[in-house]
């Protein structure tokens, strides 16, 4: 069984710049959640979506969205880039929201360089 | 909103001792689960606990729910080189809430 994917492996935009970065979660998980890491420091939750709806957000400013689309795969798009931005993003999905459901599947990551 | 708290942030051992590291929520937790992720790579679901003080074990790694089910431990017998990585707790108190990671601990082994 395939993994969560994520493309590109590596991105790298200048300051002001937009970033789309893409998720496959793994087949039958209609849950994927998006995560920003910078070095050395925690997963920071970024956003939730299942069923195609955003489940929840966390605390990010508005140029971090996404959408899921009818496949449950995933875009975060990042508008108006800005240095620190630069970050390892984790895409993950799950089987269901709720319950004992929600071990989430990690995929390898999306390193963002920003100029 | 819910809070996962983890510590210690870094911890260095020498390879062969034990380590530790502890997980505290700000409300009560559904379930807990652990996640390991080495340097370089991305986390990795390592295990799900779901009652009162349950604990479990895989093989020198031992993990307890509080019997409050606020807290959690990771505990390695006799690290090894293998154990280096950024172990994360992540809890949820179910429903939409979705799961809260903690922001981990950096095991760090000296040989």
């Amino acid at each position: 069984e395939a993994g969560v994917t994520q493309s590109p492996t590596h991105l790298i935009k200048t300051r002001g710049q937009q970033a789309t970065l893409r998720c496959s979660p793994i087949s039958g998980h209609t849950s994927v959640y998006w995560y920003q890491q910078a070095l050395g420091l925690g997963l920071q939750f970024l956003l939730w979506y299942d069923e195609g709806e955003e489940r929840n957000r966390g605390n990010f400013p508005p140029r971090f969205s996404g959408r899921q689309f009818p496949n449950y795969s995933s875009e975060l798009n990042v508008n108006a880039l800005e240095l620190e931005d630069s970050a390892l993003y984790l895409c993950a999905s799950s089987l269901a929201p709720g319950g004992l459901q929600e071990t989430q599947y990690f995929g390898p990551g999306t390193r963002l360089l920003v100029l | 909103g819910q809070q996962v708290m983890q510590i210690p942030q870094y911890q260095h051992v020498q390879e062969g001792e034990d380590f530790t590291t502890y997980c505290n929520s700000s409300t009560t937790l559904s379930n807990i689960q652990w996640y390991k992720q080495r340097p370089g790579g991305h986390p990795v679901f390592l295990i799900q606990l779901v009652k009162s003080g349950e604990v479990k074990k895989q093989k020198r790694l031992t993990f307890q729910f509080g019997e409050a089910k606020k807290n959690s431990s990771l505990h390695i017998t006799a690290t090894q080189t293998t154990d280096v990585g950024t172990y994360f707790c992540a809890g949820t108190g179910g429903g939409a809430d979705g799961l809260t990671f903690g922001k981990g601990t950096h095991l760090i082994i000296q040989p």
